[in-house]
């Protein structure tokens, strides 16, 4: 049982570059989350997917793009790198309903924008 | 809306002292708040979670919280700290919503001497 597995775990993009973040977690979990970390600010959510087959903004969705490709993997798209991007990203996945549920988090991927 | 304000970007205590770490929630609804910690370079595990089951909190590692309506507080104590707590640790609040999303704090980190 690995959890939530991101990859890369590093990346260099020069600006204007494209790549995308794969996520993918085994535990049967209905909703998926994509954070950013930046230093003083804790983590800001960009997009999630409460369930398979749909996607919403977070609070700093601009420059980026998502997909739910299954109930197991949801990717992380940035389509024209910015320095702006330049952070740490986290993947997390959650049980869905009207209880308390915990996010359970990735390792994280260490993106540089030069 | 919901807000997290975490008072302290970084503590500082000696192994043996009293771990304090500050958290005040902001929400419209009664809230569910989680503390989560992250180790250098990995990413964030479950300390601690508030249900409404009970005010004060037990978590891993010796951690607990407690509930403070009256103050919208959820302040992470530890009697004793180890050189092992040395981390970052987050308070956030969920907004309970089929989307289970998380609001987080801008972190706080937690600095050991021997």
């Amino acid at each position: 049982n690995a959890g939530v597995t991101q990859t890369p775990k590093f990346q260099v993009l020069k600006t204007g570059q494209s790549m995308t973040l794969q996520c993918a977690q085994d535990m049967n979990h209905n909703s998926m989350y994509w954070y950013r970390q930046d230093p003083g600010m804790g983590l800001r959510l960009i997009y999630y997917s409460a369930s398979e087959g749909t996607t919403d903004k977070g609070e700093v969705p601009n420059g980026y793009n998502v997909s739910r490709l299954n109930k197991r993997e949801f990717s992380l798209r940035l389509e024209s790198a910015a320095p702006s991007q330049t952070s740490v990203y986290f993947c997390a996945s959650s049980e869905r309903g009207t209880g308390v549920y915990e996010q359970y988090f990735g390792p994280g991927t260490r993106l540089t924008v030069t | 809306a919901q807000s997290v304000t975490q008072l302290g970007s970084h503590v500082s205590v000696s192994e043996g002292a009293l771990v304090l770490l500050r958290c005040n929630y902001s929400s419209s609804v009664p809230p569910y708040l989680f503390w989560y910690v992250q180790y250098p370079n990995q990413g964030l595990q479950l300390l601690l979670k508030y249900t409404s089951a009970a005010t004060l909190v037990k978590g891993i590692n010796g951690f607990e919280a407690e509930f403070k309506k009256s103050e919208t507080s959820f302040h992470l104590t530890k009697p004793s700290a180890h050189m092992s707590d040395a981390a970052e640790y987050f308070c956030a609040v969920s907004d309970r919503s089929a989307g289970n999303m998380l609001t987080f704090g801008g972190g706080t980190r937690l600095m050991v001497k021997p």
